[in-house]
């Protein structure tokens, strides 16, 4: 069965400090992957997504870059963080099919102070 | 532009009552629509979806959901809440074939708070 690790689960960073979140995906291949942050316990944004390894889409202008240098990794990246970067990050994937939901990991709690 | 709405910020229901929390959306092309729960400080766990054919669609916890075409709603159903149903609910939808990222749009959310 496929399973989707993502951490760490909390993290804590003071402003202007770089930032490294990193997903995995095990028992699927070539999926789609994506990160989408959550603030204030409410709505999903999409950040970015990845449709093969190499291969980023971003969809907001933003403080935060991503990765994906193996085809179940898929990092999300800051080499200085703002206050305005905390938030609950989701990663996700799903096998490349209209019919695919996706699933998530079970998030990270960025605090930056 | 493909988007998501859910009315609704918060539904309170008593224990063993039916719940409905509600779900419009708009696409460009054929709608994919999705539900997912997410407990508190936990990922979102996928509920079910509709892709075509019958328009009332089963899922997962004893949850179902109604395909309305006309009205370009997908509302969320249960016949009997627990108060463990108690969540963040969310609708999504993937806009077919205008989008080839496969990607998901989210509502905003609706809390169901079941009370015993």
């Amino acid at each position: 069965s496929q399973t989707i690790h993502q951490w760490p689960a909390t993290l804590v960073q003071p402003v202007g400090s770089p930032l490294s979140l990193e997903c995995t995906v095990e028992g699927t291949s070539n999926p789609n992957l994506y990160w989408y942050r959550q603030a204030a316990g409410r709505g999903l944004q999409l950040l970015f997504y990845s449709v093969g390894i190499g291969q980023i889409s971003s969809e907001v202008p933003q403080n935060l870059s991503a990765s994906r240098p193996q085809d179940r990794q898929f990092i999300l990246s800051s080499k200085k963080l703002l206050l305005s970067d905390s938030g609950f990050y989701l990663c996700a994937w799903s096998s490349i099919s209209y019919n695919s939901p996706l699933h998530f990991g079970n998030g990270t709690r960025l605090t930056v102070t | 532009a493909q988007s998501v709405a859910q009315p609704e910020d918060q539904v309170n229901v008593a224990e063993g009552n039916p719940l409905t929390v509600k779900c419009t959306y708009s696409v460009s092309g054929n709608p994919y629509l999705f539900w997912y729960v997410q407990y508190p400080n936990r990922g979102l766990q996928f509920l079910l979806k509709y892709i075509t054919g019958d328009n009332l669609v089963k899922g997962s916890y004893g949850f179902e959901a109604e395909f309305n075409k006309s009205q370009t709603s997908f509302h969320l159903k249960k016949p009997s809440a627990l108060v463990s149903d108690s969540a963040l609910y969310f609708c999504a939808v993937r806009d077919i074939p205008m989008d080839s990222s496969y990607k998901l749009i989210f509502g905003s959310g609706t809390r169901l708070l079941v009370r015993p």
